[in-house]
């Protein structure tokens, strides 16, 4: 079985500050593990996906993700906020080709302007 | 190319109705997969299809089925609507070819609404 835990329910950052959203992980087998955003009224797009290749995985928008499996986590970060980012962020795992993915609760960001 | 299109956008029953949900996957993807999201939470897993067959099922009743047509799209039925049905229904489609590059692509989704 695999789930994640999203650490935080809620992040506030201002624009142009560096952006962190913590995810960690469990999995009894190699796991894939994404990170998916959801604008509101709009659907899930990916933002970029880990599969046993580069510890460090760079997405789209200037968003990447190092993958530590000695701390299980999968955090997702961006040097700087832009008012766009605000959005619900979730961390996601799947057993690899199994493409039943496992969501966490979600983190909300804000953007201050 | 088109992505991931879905039916209704918007849909509102009474308790004890039936609904369907109607999805069409991104062109030469067979593969497509259902998740119930509740407000406030993630997507949970319902159903996945491949090949007009069932691959995969999550923790929900009998009252959930689904099938997949020989175009790949899809339908999900819900019978019996319960007020706990409310969520974004979302449909997500993939090649699964099981190469690295094969990634769920989500569509917008249908709000349903049970009163």
């Amino acid at each position: 079985a695999q789930s994640v835990t999203q650490l935080d329910s809620h992040v506030s950052v201002s624009e142009g500050t560096p952006v962190l959203l913590r995810c960690n992980y469990s999995s009894s087998y190699s796991p894939s593990l994404f990170w998916y955003v959801q604008h509101p009224n709009k659907g899930l797009q990916l933002l970029l996906k880990y599969t046993s290749a580069a510890t460090l995985v760079k997405g789209i928008n200037g968003f990447e993700a190092e993958f530590k499996k000695s701390e299980t986590s999968f955090h997702l970060t961006k040097p700087s906020a832009h008012m766009s980012d605000a959005a619900e962020y979730f961390c996601v795992v799947s057993r690899t080709n199994d493409y039943k993915l496992s969501f966490g609760a979600g983190t909300t960001v804000t953007v201050r302007a | 190319d088109a992505g991931v299109t879905q039916s209704p956008t918007h849909l509102i029953k009474t308790r004890g109705q039936h609904v369907t949900l109607r999805c069409s996957p991104i062109s030469g993807h067979k593969s497509v997969s259902w998740y119930q999201q509740v407000l406030g939470q993630g997507p949970q897993f319902i159903f996945q299809y491949y090949e007009k067959e069932e691959r995969g099922r999550g923790n929900f009743p009998d009252r959930f089925s689904a099938r997949q047509f020989p175009n790949y799209s899809s339908e999900l039925n819900v019978n019996a609507l319960l007020l706990g049905d409310s969520a974004l229904y979302l449909c997500a489609s993939n090649l699964r070819t099981g190469g690295l590059t094969d990634t769920q692509y989500f569509g917008p989704g249908t709000r349903l609404t049970v009163l």
